[in-house]
């Protein structure tokens, strides 16, 4: 069964300052990867998916997120945080067949000036 | 224009009653789900329909009935509401992968936050 693990439930940084968000999956075959992010009070909006091929993906709003297979990782970076990223952070992953998508518990980053 | 949108945006009621929340996505898709967020923010699906067939239902109690009518529309209706049923419920749509084919991003509504009293 496919499983998603977000290690840190919390993250602060500051403005301008560097950020990895870290994603460790469980699936057997080839995983379908996922970021969403969301906002206070909102739905949940894609930044980035990983599907084949480079294992660096960009996504929106300048972050991107590397796939090790050897690791099962997909982390999510972005090179210089900006307040309005202060979020939850959401990784997922997919099945074969594209129904069942299984969500972590989430990270939610703090952003101080 | 709003591409998956529910209705109520909140909702308060009291234990032991019926509610409904509805949800409409304009984008063509072929598959909806449910999903319920707790105040730890954790998301668990419920439901999966596709073309208005159930596809995924996830040990969720029958006091909870999806229904979809169409394609676009995926309405979900509590009887009996309870306490632990307080939550956040997010309605999402993506468009149906070929057969074995690769998962497809899901673009989610803004939410229903339901308050059961």
């Amino acid at each position: 069964a496919q499983s998603v693990t977000q290690p840190d439930i919390h993250i602060t940084v500051s403005e301008g300052a560097s950020l990895e968000l870290r994603c460790n999956y469980s699936y057997g075959a080839t995983p379908y990867l996922f970021w969403y992010v969301q906002s206070p009070g909102q739905g949940l909006q894609l930044l980035l998916k990983y599907f084949s091929g480079d294992t660096l993906v960009q996504g929106i709003k300048g972050f991107e997120a590397e796939f090790k297979r050897s690791q099962s990782s997909f982390n999510l970076r972005k090179p210089s945080v900006h307040w309005s990223d202060a979020a939850e952070y959401f990784c997922a992953v997919g099945n074969t067949g594209g129904f069942k998508t299984i969500f972590g518990a989430g990270t939610r980053l703090f952003v101080k000036a | 224009d709003t591409a998956v949108s529910q209705t109520p945006k909140y909702l308060v009621t009291q234990m032991g009653n019926d509610k409904s929340i509805k949800c409409e996505q304009n984008l063509g898709h072929d598959t909806m789900y449910w999903y319920k967020q707790d105040s730890k923010k954790f998301l668990k699906i419920m439901f999966s329909y596709n073309n208005k067939e159930l596809i995924i239902n996830e040990t969720v109690p029958n006091r909870f009935s999806p229904k979809s009518p169409d394609k676009a529309h995926l309405n979900l209706h509590i009887n009996s509401l309870e306490l632990g049923d307080s939550a956040v419920y997010f309605c999402a749509s993506s468009q149906r992968p070929p057969t074995g084919g690769l998962a497809n991003e899901q673009f989610f509504g803004p939410g229903t936050r339901l308050t059961v009293l």
